[in-house]
């Protein structure tokens, strides 16, 4: 089955810098990859998704990248705000049921 | 409705005491997702329905845990003789249609916490 690995666990960046969280694939047959921001004791929220046949895609300080055949993902958040700061999970799916990353801890430091 | 919406957000429950929980989707959304979160980890698929039909049961970990969704909307998460290890929040989401790989909105979860 599907297997997603995510790094790093934790990332602390200074308010306005940028951040990138990194995820890998183990099944050549997913093609939607959500990523969730979880703050503590609140629901995961999708802030941004692709599917396989786009290799970017972006919404304002947020952007994701895919290259399906290394089976990598990234998020990209710019200039980084304070509200930032969560628990930030990617997943992968081929049909229904996502299976996630384990999760990367973002602080933003004012 | 506005989102999906969980109950009881918390529910303490001594082992080998039955529990059920909750959810209902947003108002219209086919498809219907229980997963488990245990403390600092991602969340674990459980099981999945479209309507009322459950596709995919084959992330529930023993046959303890019991899922149904009889009227396609509300779904409940049953567990029986609860153990420690169930201990977890447990989410529910939903997503719009039946096609794949449609955007899964998750309601606040229900905390689970056996004594």
């Amino acid at each position: 089955g599907e297997n997603v690995e995510q790094h790093p666990s934790t990332l602390s960046v200074q308010e306005g810098d940028s951040a990138v969280i990194k995820c890998t694939y183990s099944d050549s047959a997913s093609n939607y990859f959500p990523w969730y921001k979880q703050e503590l004791g609140k629901r995961p929220q999708l802030i941004i998704d692709i599917r396989s046949n786009v290799g970017e895609k972006k919404d304002q300080r947020i952007a994701v990248t895919l290259n399906k055949t290394a089976k990598h993902f990234s998020l990209h958040i710019t200039e980084t705000q304070p509200e930032d700061s969560a628990v930030y999970f990617c997943a992968a799916s081929r049909a229904d049921k996502l299976i996630f990353g384990t999760g990367t801890r973002l602080q933003v430091f004012p | 409705g506005a989102g999906v919406s969980q109950s009881p957000r918390y529910k303490v429950a001594k082992r080998g005491q039955d529990v059920a929980l909750r959810c209902d989707p947003i108002s219209g959304h086919v498809s219907l997702f229980w997963y488990q979160q245990a403390l600092g980890q991602g969340p674990e698929f459980l099981t999945y329905f479209q309507n009322e039909a459950q596709l995919d049961k084959s992330g529930l970990p023993s046959d303890r845990f019991f899922a149904e969704r009889p009227e396609g909307s509300v779904s409940t998460l049953k567990i029986q003789r609860t153990q420690q290890e169930d201990s977890a929040v447990y989410l529910c989401a939903s997503s719009e249609d039946r096609a794949g790989n449609q955007p899964q909105h998750f309601g606040d979860g229900t905390r689970l916490s056996i004594l």
